[in-house]
């Protein structure tokens, strides 16, 4: 079944634990990226990727680090989580960067105490 | 001002009635995409559109590229059609912008 996974769907951690969301899809797209969704904000793009070895900043990149090693991973990195990072996550993915349908992934309910 | 606005906020409609949802944009874009968000998060992908008219089913939606404007509408509404529905462009880097969302519930 073609499908975007993220794990964990929740975590619960503390401040400054170092945390990795994990985003694996098997459709051989090319683009990933991942958002945080918070009441009254809506969606933000934190991190994207148009390729392997290609990443770039969306709207609300700071404290976040992504890597794309290889096509079908694209983690998410909380070296040092703060609270203002409790949020709800979603990584999604599409074949190309553009003019392609999005591909989400179930979310990852993240609280940071 | 943001790059992307969604009009209303909340609608609430009778079962059976026609439903409308506006999208406007400032930035130039490649595509639009409209989603749908369930009350307990899994976001789906309803449309993407970069001109004219799509179909699915009882959805509909609409773009106007010279009016930086997309509309979604629902024909025949139902209650399984209560959700958080979403405006998503692409910018002209490969980034996403999204409006706030239209919560929308329709009673029975």
């Amino acid at each position: 079944e073609a499908q975007v996974t993220q794990n964990p769907r929740y975590l619960i951690t503390v401040t400054g634990k170092k945390l990795t969301v994990t985003c694996s899809q098997n459709m051989n797209h090319e683009y990933m990226s991942w958002y945080r969704q918070d009441p009254g904000l809506g969606l933000r793009q934190i991190y994207y990727s148009m390729n392997v070895e290609v990443t770039d900043k969306g709207d609300v990149p700071e404290g976040y680090k992504v890597s794309r090693k290889e096509k079908r991973n694209f983690p998410l990195i909380l070296e040092s989580p703060s609270p203002n990072q409790t949020s709800l996550y979603f990584c999604a993915s599409s074949l190309r960067p553009y003019n392609s349908p999005l591909h989400f992934g179930n979310g990852t309910r993240l609280t940071v105490t | 001002k943001n790059e992307v606005e969604q009009s209303p906020q909340n609608l609430t409609a009778q079962e059976g009635e026609f439903i409308t949802i506006n999208c406007s944009y400032s930035v130039g874009i490649s595509a639009l995409h409209w989603l749908q968000q369930h009350p307990g998060g899994g976001i789906v992908s309803l449309f993407m559109l970069s001109s004219g008219k799509k179909k699915h089913g009882r959805l509909i939606a609409t773009i106007n590229i010279q009016e930086k404007h997309s509309s979604l509408h629902i024909t025949a509404s139902h209650p399984r059609d209560s959700a958080v529905y979403i405006c998503a462009v692409e910018g002209s880097q490969g980034n996403l912008i999204f409006g706030k969302g239209t919560k929308l519930s329709v009673k029975p």
